[in-house]
């Protein structure tokens, strides 16, 4: 099985500030896809961004845009102008040709006033 | 959001009892999976469907069934709960052939005492 690695266990930022969450996988795939999902306190899994691995162009969704380096396998999100809403767990995820997502165990992300 | 349901969204059991967890979707999506998510693990994939009575087992799929009689429904049924099972379990629907996305469900918190 595919490996997701998130080496933050936690982060933390503070309000209106950047910061950007980690996350590397394995692969032999050439073409898969990746994504955040974040999961606040209600527990509800939310798809913040997704990337496919054939566009060389970085994804962004509003304040949220991602830093996907294919040869290191790496897939960072960088969370611009944080906000108190934006606590919470988040999940990087890979998804090849096969059936599931392969989940990282998560970066908790504290954002402080 | 994705029309997804689960039910019940808490339960308390029993060591030894059975139980049965259902997912339902408004989505008319093929696919449909059934995560748990324990601390530190992220979520794993116990089963997946990929159609009416389609189903396979993911990583973690030792002391769980599961039935798919209509496209909108998919039951996961612990047969004898034992305390190793205490998780959320979450549900989610995808289009792999498509996207890749998967939309996830509330989640359900089992206890087992």
């Amino acid at each position: 099985a595919q490996t997701v690695t998130q080496s933050q266990p936690e982060m933390s930022v503070q309000e209106a500030e950047t910061v950007t969450l980690s996350c590397t996988y394995d692969t032999s795939e050439s073409d898969y896809y990746l994504f955040w999902y974040k999961q606040p306190p209600s527990r509800q899994m939310i798809l913040v961004i997704r990337q496919e691995a054939y566009k060389q162009q970085n994804a962004t969704e509003n304040r949220f845009s991602v830093n996907f380096q294919k040869a290191a396998k790496s897939f960072s999100l960088k969370i611009s102008d944080s906000q108190l809403g934006d606590a919470a767990m988040y999940f990087c995820a890979y998804h090849d040709s096969g059936y599931a997502l392969n989940f990282g165990k998560g970066t908790s992300l504290l954002v402080t006033p | 959001d994705a029309g997804i349901t689960q039910s019940p969204r808490h339960k308390v059991t029993e060591t030894g009892t059975p139980v049965t967890l259902r997912c339902h979707q408004t989505e008319n999506h093929r696919y449909m999976y059934w995560y748990r998510q324990d601390p530190g693990h992220g979520l794993r994939l116990i089963h997946y469907s990929y159609g009416v009575k389609d189903t396979d087992k993911g990583e973690v799929s030792d002391g769980y069934s599961v039935s798919r009689s209509k496209t909108e429904d998919f039951l996961l049924t612990l047969e004898s709960a034992t305390s190793s099972q205490t998780s959320v379990y979450f549900c989610a629907i995808g289009q792999p052939s498509e996207t890749y996305e998967q939309y996830f469900g509330p989640g359900t918190r089992l206890t087992v005492t």
